[in-house]
């Protein structure tokens, strides 16, 4: 129940074209979504994050839509460039119970053909 | 922009060694994290650590892990007796606020166990 759920493993999209990256979810309490950048080498980074009060939510080229009854959230990349290509991590938080520690799903590896 | 950073990032032991990895996270953050990712797979939360005890761990921070705050600035993991199966990356990460607050990770050190 704790499991996070990431599709596709990998992902190859022309330049600006959209990304989009699925996660699907069972633990009804998560109450924090955040989706993380990682580039080879380096830690992950925080992209954007969303609570399941709203349904969408903007940062730049990067969307996060959230589908509360299905229990599932996507990234959407809009225009993907070449410094896109990375590995993206969706993740859950049950915040309200406590818990300290992300549970992340296994990671998409996005490449951006130029 | 300050950052979380980690030593060494690279340490190879022998089986049974005990190994001791260094974070040094942000100045003003007061909550700290350990995650490790084995090659491949996905970050997946250790423990978490706040006002100098340990606030949450997960199945796998079993008796042959610590974590310590030494001094105002260090946060340590070590591992008592290395197995095969701790090889890993192991990255550190901090919070100025608790939970649902952007993790900022260091670039991690990877451990590989022979």
């Amino acid at each position: 129940q704790q499991q996070v759920k990431q599709s596709p493993q990998s992902l190859i999209v022309q330049k600006g074209g959209i990304s989009i990256i699925n996660c699907a979810y069972e633990n009804t309490a998560f109450d924090y979504f955040p989706w993380y950048q990682q580039f080879p080498g380096k830690g992950p980074a925080l992209l954007i994050a969303i609570r399941p009060d709203v349904s969408e939510k903007k940062e730049g080229r990067f969307t996060i839509s959230f589908n509360k009854s299905a229990k599932q959230f996507s990234l959407h990349i809009m225009d993907s460039q070449p410094g896109d290509s990375a590995t993206y991590f969706c993740a859950a938080l049950d915040s309200g119970g406590g818990a300290d520690g992300l549970t992340f799903g296994k990671g998409t590896h996005l490449i951006i053909q130029p | 922009e300050p950052e979380v950073t980690q030593t060494p990032s690279h340490q190879v032991t022998q089986m049974g060694q005990e190994v001791i990895l260094r974070c040094v996270p942000i100045s003003n953050h007061l909550y700290f994290y350990w995650y490790r990712q084995i090659l491949g797979q996905k970050v997946e939360f250790l423990v978490s650590f706040y006002n100098n005890e340990i606030s949450e761990k997960s199945e796998i921070f079993d008796d042959q892990f610590s974590v310590e705050r030494p001094d105002g600035s260090n946060f340590t993991l070590k591992i008592r007796s290395t197995k095969l199966e701790d090889s890993a990356m192991y990255f550190c990460a901090s919070s100025d606020k608790r939970s649902n607050s952007p993790l900022h990770f260091g670039n991690g050190t990877r451990l590989t166990v022979t």
